[in-house]
């Protein structure tokens, strides 16, 4: 079965840092499209960053471009946002997801996202 | 940057009744959309990708249909369970873009 679950959101200062990860199972981070996607509690879904198979390319909304940065370990299966600069509009559910062949690479995958509050 | 347009933000409804929800793109996407649905306390899930294919798993009484710069979700008969919101998404280019969403609510 395949499974994503994110961790590593909490609450942090503006102008701080945190690293949200991904760990994939059921299937290679490789082989699918993966991506953040935030939402603010409420609100609609906005597209963070996303990496291509390969890992070769990477991928920001403009909001986050400079401060924010995706990389995969395929070692490990796991995906990482590293988020530096976090600035209060930052603050949202952050999902995890991902698409294989199956459904076009659209993101058929969800993990159960994860709260990240910047708020001093 | 792509701009999907859905309409109408609400749209209230009886169970048994047809929903059919708007989704415009604000240029040329091809077939490269897709429908997901979201429920209070949860994460999407996808429905329709390509414009027209249902997702592995997905009832039947969900259809997508358009290409180009319009398109449309059809709930053939609302369950229960379908009340909702429901989000349009493009791949076409990057940066990929959601629609601000339609809420099915019971009437």
């Amino acid at each position: 079965e395949v499974q994503v679950l994110e961790s590593g959101g909490g609450l942090v200062q503006p102008g701080g840092s945190l690293r949200l990860s991904c760990a994939a199972s059921g299937f290679t981070l490789s082989s699918f499209s993966m991506s953040w996607v935030r939402q603010v509690p409420g609100k609609g879904l906005e597209w963070v960053s996303g990496i291509s198979g390969s890992g070769a390319g990477t991928y920001y909304a403009e909001s986050v471009k400079a401060r924010f940065t995706i990389a995969r370990d395929d070692s490990k299966n796991t995906l990482y946002l590293q988020m530096n600069s976090l600035r209060d509009e930052d603050t949202a559910v952050y999902y995890c997801v991902g698409g294989g062949i199956d459904s076009g690479y659209f993101w058929r995958h969800w993990g159960q996202g994860t709260l990240v509050t910047v708020s001093s | 940057e792509i701009v999907l347009t859905q309409s109408p933000a609400t749209l209230s409804l009886s169970p048994g009744e047809r929903a059919t929800l708007y989704c415009g793109s604000s240029q040329y996407i091809s077939s490269s959309l897709a429908w997901y649905q979201q429920k209070p306390g949860q994460a999407p899930r996808l429905l329709i990708f390509d414009a027209s294919n249902r997702a592995t798993g997905i009832p039947a009484r969900f259809s997508g249909s358009g290409s180009g710069t319009d398109f449309t979700l059809t709930i053939s008969s609302l369950e229960p369970e379908d009340f909702a919101v429901y989000y349009c998404q493009q791949r076409y280019n990057r940066p990929r873009t959601f629609g601000q969403g339609t809420k099915v609510e019971v009437k």
